[in-house]
């Protein structure tokens, strides 16, 4: 029984290029949510999707951030024109459900030179 | 919006000390939820709080929801090293919507 997979582990990219992240939900899980995690600090909530809808985006930045999760295939985070800022560890995680606990991946480390 | 704070951001301890960490919210939660991360790893979802003035016991740790339903606590008795790790607390509204809001977490040391 497969966990979230979450790929790359890790990605560096230079300022200006684009970031694509990848997560795959366990298995039965139709509820996904991305999170970004500076060094020190907090999970901080980005987006919450389900099926081919976008539920909650309030944490995800107005411009260069989209997330989708189509009806077949993972859910992809897109960073466009990164800045160093954007570096971070992006996690996601599943769940059967709004209230349920969630699964999460082992991240992506984004590095931005 | 939302908010979870979680006292003290850090905490050491001697191994066979025990260790407590609070977690208060700006709004009422429908549940809480605990996660432990250790060093380098992911989240890994500990146990869930539904009702007011809930107590729940895993081994050496217990964990309470307030009667309002607005803060919760962790405690760890006789900590071990293997209890090394960042605890965060987690809660959601009963807005539609809302998703799980994390507090900033309360890093464990403990030295032997």
């Amino acid at each position: 029984n497969a966990g979230v997979m979450q790929n790359p582990r890790h990605l560096v990219r230079r300022r200006g290029q684009e970031a694509r992240l990848r997560c795959s939900p366990m298995k039965g899980h139709s509820h996904v949510y991305w999170y970004r995690q500076l060094p020190e600090e907090g999970l901080k909530f980005m987006v919450y999707l389900q099926k081919e809808n976008i539920i909650d985006e309030s944490g995800m930045p107005k411009e260069r951030f989209s997330a989708e999760f189509p009806k077949e295939g993972p859910s992809i985070l897109r960073i466009q024109q990164v800045v160093r800022g954007d570096s971070a560890a992006y996690f996601c995680a599943s769940s059967p459900g709004k209230i349920s606990p969630l699964h999460f991946g082992n991240g992506t480390r984004l590095t931005v030179t | 919006g939302q908010q979870v704070m979680q006292i003290p951001q850090y905490q050491h301890v001697q191994e066979g000390e025990d260790f407590t960490t609070y977690c208060n919210s700006s709004t009422t939660l429908s549940n809480i939820q605990w996660y432990k991360q250790r060093p380098g790893g992911h989240p890994v979802f500990l146990i869930q709080l539904v009702k007011s003035g809930e107590v729940k016991k895993q081994k050496r740790l217990t964990f309470q929801f307030g009667e309002a339903k607005k803060n919760s606590s962790l405690h760890i008795t006789a900590t071990q090293t293997t209890d090394v790790g960042t605890y965060f607390c987690a809660g959601i509204t009963n807005q539609a919507g809302t998703a799980l809001i994390f507090g900033k977490g309360t890093t464990l040391s403990v030295s032997s």
